[in-house]
């Protein structure tokens, strides 16, 4: 299957700071990105869709100036959250398609996020 | 719009024995089924696969059976193993212009040895 990478693993930082986490499709061109945040023994929450070179859609009660969302190219899109607080601390999950309007999602590892 | 229910939250069962997770959907509309494992700290991993077009699909102890006039789909394992012990969420798929992914809660699956 399609391979997609994270990157950082696990971020620890203080409250106040921003963090950028990568998510990379190693094998294929994702046209659409997708970010997740998923709580201690829940489901997965869509946080917003974004599709290589446009505006990410941001779901709703997702701060979009919170939650910066890039899709550059094909095969790279980035999360920054920023100002982060203790709250922010979670597990985020990207998922990537080739497809615009159909196909497999494909997730990627996650990136655990602990704000201090 | 869509909405996904799955059943049971918790499953736990002796090695060897199956495992069936149950889904059901809400829009007939979806066309698309896919089902995910995933392990502690891990994200979540396709691990098999279903379209409106077919009734059952099977992939060696896994098999995926869809009702398309009930709305619901099934995930079985057979033989089941202590590896098999993870999270599975079940999902739809509107093939909308919006094409949005919609999961089930969640089953945690314990294989006990």
């Amino acid at each position: 299957g399609a391979v997609v990478s994270q990157h950082p693993s696990r971020v620890i930082c203080k409250s106040g700071t921003s963090v950028k986490i990568e998510c990379r499709s190693l094998d294929f061109q994702a046209t659409t990105m997708f970010w997740y945040r998923q709580f201690p023994k829940q489901s997965l929450m869509l946080m917003a869709t974004s599709n290589e070179g446009s505006k990410a859609t941001y779901e709703q009660g997702v701060e979009k100036d919170k939650f910066l969302i890039n899709h550059a190219s094909l095969t790279l899109s980035t999360l920054t959250v920023t100002s982060a607080h203790p709250e922010d601390s979670s597990f985020y999950i990207c998922s990537a398609r080739a497809g615009r309007t159909q196909g497999t999602q494909y997730f990627g590892p996650g990136t655990r996020l602990l704000v201090l | 719009g869509e909405n996904v229910e799955q059943h049971p939250s918790t499953l736990s069962v002796q090695e060897g024995d199956s495992a069936v997770i149950k889904c059901t959907y809400s829009d007939s509309a979806s066309n698309y089924f896919p089902w995910y494992k995933q392990e502690l700290g891990k994200g979540p991993q396709l691990i098999i696969d279903i379209r409106s077009n077919v009734g059952e699909k099977k992939d060696q102890r896994i098999a995926v059976t869809l009702n398309k006039t009930a709305k619901h789909f099934s995930l079985h394992i057979t033989e089941t193993q202590p590896e098999d012990s993870a999270v599975y969420f079940c999902a739809a798929s509107l093939n909308t212009g919006g094409f949005k992914t919609i999961f089930g809660a969640g089953t945690r699956l314990f294989v006990k040895a």
